[in-house]
């Protein structure tokens, strides 16, 4: 149990087009599932915190109108990355916080989107 | 203030010996640290947890400590082999309330190497 899917697990894009990657929890509810951004042989730096039925909390530094969060319900929340450049370019994770059952106060991580903007 | 990513440090060791990571953690307020395991295209898996209010914690053939006053946590892990070969990531969780709950600050993480 506790399985966190993203999709797609790699995508490659034209330099100016929006991406949208899916992030979702399989088989527990998650109010709150965060993103992260991943550079190679770089650790994970948080982009925001996605919150079930209400605005993104974004950290310092991320653009949130570069990357669109929604979390639209307790299963899924999504990252658009808009009008996406190179330097967009990077492993995306998310991860989801369980609120209920055996996920209960636990975090669990997806797999992993890599992201090629040429 | 948060970790910041680094260039990652290395630990190269033979198959069979005891491996230790070492991290450094930036909140003195956190209460709640977890070490991962990262494979390359992968994302984090969890490895072992601990709270703030132990300095010790054993899981199979991995011990994590937890140092409170210089702020250091490491893993150890016995016996290493092939397939422990990854990045290791630790994390911590400073106090949970309102958007901060749940969140994680990952620290710069170590490549290891097993060698046969």
């Amino acid at each position: 149990g506790a399985v966190v899917s993203q999709h797609p697990s790699r995508v490659i894009c034209k330099s100016g087009t929006s991406v949208k990657i899916e992030c979702r929890s399989l088989d527990f509810q998650a109010t709150t599932m965060f993103w992260y951004r991943q550079f190679p042989k770089k650790s994970l730096m948080l982009m925001a915190t996605s919150n079930e039925g209400s605005k993104a909390t974004y950290e310092q530094g991320v653009e949130k109108d570069k990357f669109l969060i929604n979390h639209a319900s307790l299963t899924l929340s999504t990252l658009t990355v808009t009008s996406a450049h190179p330097e967009d370019s990077s492993f995306y994770i998310c991860s989801a916080y369980g609120t209920s059952g055996r996920a209960r106060n636990e975090q669990f991580f997806g797999p992993g989107t890599r992201l090629t903007v040429l | 203030g948060e970790s910041v990513g680094l260039h990652l440090p290395t630990l190269s060791v033979q198959e069979g010996d005891n491996s230790i990571i070492n991290c450094a953690y930036s909140n003195s307020a956190s209460d709640y640290f977890i070490w991962y395991k990262q494979e390359s295209g992968k994302g984090p898996q969890f490895i072992i947890d601990i709270r703030s209010n132990m300095d010790k914690r054993q899981g199979q053939r991995v011990t994590v400590l937890l140092n409170k006053t210089v702020k250091h946590l490491s893993l150890q892990i016995a016996a290493t082999q092939p397939g422990d070969s990854a990045v290791y990531f630790c994390a911590e969780n400073p106090p949970r309330s309102g958007t901060s709950y749940g969140k994680l600050t990952f620290g710069q993480g170590t490549i290891l190497t097993v060698h046969p």
